[in-house]
């Protein structure tokens, strides 16, 4: 079945750009999508991609799509504390519809 | 606008009890869709609601069922519970059609004992 990989855990300095990473198996995803999840909460949509895009930008947030390679990244420009949070990458087909295949979260750790 | 709303936001049963879990979506979202969430297997889709129809269903035995109300809101129910039962259990609505772009409650955190 389909499968999505992330590291577990990253930690930055507050300032630096942080670069979160995934890699999915599906070759079939149409969408692909960043989700935040802060303790206690649910999880909040960051951004998402089409497949048939390379890049794409969003405020503080850039996400760098390479089909070929299945990988996925996210980064966040001038990371703040804030920002420490579970970033979860997931991903879809037209089939599959809003039934999203998460990767098992990243835990962004930003130190003042 | 209000968010997605998950009721109860914590219990605790026993093993071989059942539970049900409450979710009422975004005004005029239409799709409802639920996780669970554990530590050992992460975020793993449970089923979809669409109009009251399912529309997906995840890979669960099938003392895991819902339903979807006229007015969108939706029921998750598990019977027989067991231990590994205990998780966040997420639900999500979709304004419409096929986009993944869900809205997150705060998620049900139910205990198994």
């Amino acid at each position: 079945g389909e499968d999505v990989e992330q590291s577990l855990f990253l930690s930055v300095r507050e300032g630096d750009s942080s670069v979160i990473n995934c890699t999915y198996t599906d070759s079939s995803s149409t969408y692909l999508y960043w989700y935040k999840q802060e303790p206690g909460a649910g999880l909040q949509l960051l951004t998402y991609i089409f497949s048939n895009m390379d890049m794409k930008q969003d405020q503080r947030l850039t996400v760098l799509l390479n089909k070929k390679d299945k990988h996925l990244s996210l980064r966040i420009a001038d990371t703040q504390t804030g920002d420490s949070a579970i970033y979860f990458c997931a991903e879809s087909n037209d089939n599959a519809g809003n039934m999203l295949t998460f990767g098992g979260g990243t835990r962004l750790m930003v130190k003042p | 606008k209000a968010g997605v709303t998950q009721t109860p936001r914590y219990l605790i049963k026993t093993r071989g009890q059942q539970v049900t879990l409450s979710c009422s979506p975004i005004s005029g979202h239409r799709s409802v869709s639920w996780y669970q969430q554990t530590p050992g297997q992460g975020l793993q889709f449970l089923f979809e609601y669409f109009s009251e129809t399912q529309r997906n269903k995840g890979n669960f035995p099938g003392r895991f069922s819902g339903r979807q109300f006229s007015n969108s809101r939706s029921e998750m129910n598990v019977s027989t519970l067991e231990l590994g039962d205990s998780a966040l259990y997420l639900c999500a609505s979709s304004q419409q059609g096929y986009t993944g772009e869900l809205f997150f409650g705060e998620g049900s955190r139910l205990t198994v004992l």
